[in-house]
């Protein structure tokens, strides 16, 4: 398996408190990504990076933030949580380090946040 | 808008049964196209993947996906599926490096 790690891999926060999940790994890889998984929808981006400090907007960007001052790091922020964010998230990275594109994408393990 | 959908939300099987699960992309150029599994549980895992070529793609567990450019299909098919096949699978499709991934279809394979 890829090195990839989530944290953390389970939290319960309420509504309107901050919360930042943190993706870290060890591959050196370029491309970074943040999904959420839902009943009915499958995955759905969140946001994603081809770079440090280089970061977009994906399909369901609202109420997220996101973060990457270096390779091995990718935080997602909520400002605000919200119930409607209760999901699983799951870290992603791709490509080479020569930055290659067209490469699979490696799942971290995930983490399951419940917000009441 | 780039899409990907999956046509079956649910598949019931007896052991030894073929397994066809559609996909259907929307995008314009050259496009990358994966199929994933997820067992209970667990995080995705690739199956396979096709970039350019061979339009027929072969994968891991006997898996193999046959990419039909005129239909913009991307159909996941196994010959015989076992109960350990059971799982969820799910088409994703991009250009680049930005992948969206259908809804996902749930395969319970009966012993």
């Amino acid at each position: 398996d890829a090195g990839i790690t989530q944290s953390p891999r389970h939290k319960v926060t309420e509504t309107g408190t901050p919360v930042t999940l943190r993706c870290h790994q060890t591959e050196n890889h370029r491309y970074m990504y943040w999904y959420r998984q839902d009943p009915g929808h499958g995955l759905r981006l969140i946001h994603y990076s081809y770079g440090v400090k280089d970061t977009d907007k994906g399909e369901v960007s609202d109420g997220y933030s996101v973060s990457r001052s270096k390779t091995e790091d990718f935080l997602l922020t909520l400002e605000s949580a919200t119930s409607s964010q209760t999901s699983v998230y799951f870290c992603a990275i791709s490509g080479s380090t020569s930055g290659a594109q067209g490469s699979p994408l490696h799942f971290g393990n995930g983490t399951r946040l419940t917000v009441t | 808008a780039q899409s990907v959908s999956q046509h079956n939300h649910h598949v019931i099987l007896s052991e030894a049964a073929s397994l066809e699960l559609g996909c259907n992309y929307s995008y314009g150029g050259t496009v990358n196209l994966f199929w994933y599994v997820q067992y209970p549980g667990q995080h995705l895992q690739l199956l396979l993947k096709y970039f350019s070529g061979d339009p027929l793609v072969k994968g891991i567990k006997g898996f193999e996906a046959e990419f039909i450019k005129s239909k913009f299909s991307f159909n996941l098919r196994k010959p015989s599926v076992q109960w350990s096949d059971t799982a969820e699978y799910f088409c994703a499709g991009g250009t680049t490096y930005k992948y969206i991934f259908g809804t996902g279809t749930r395969l319970k394979v009966l012993a």
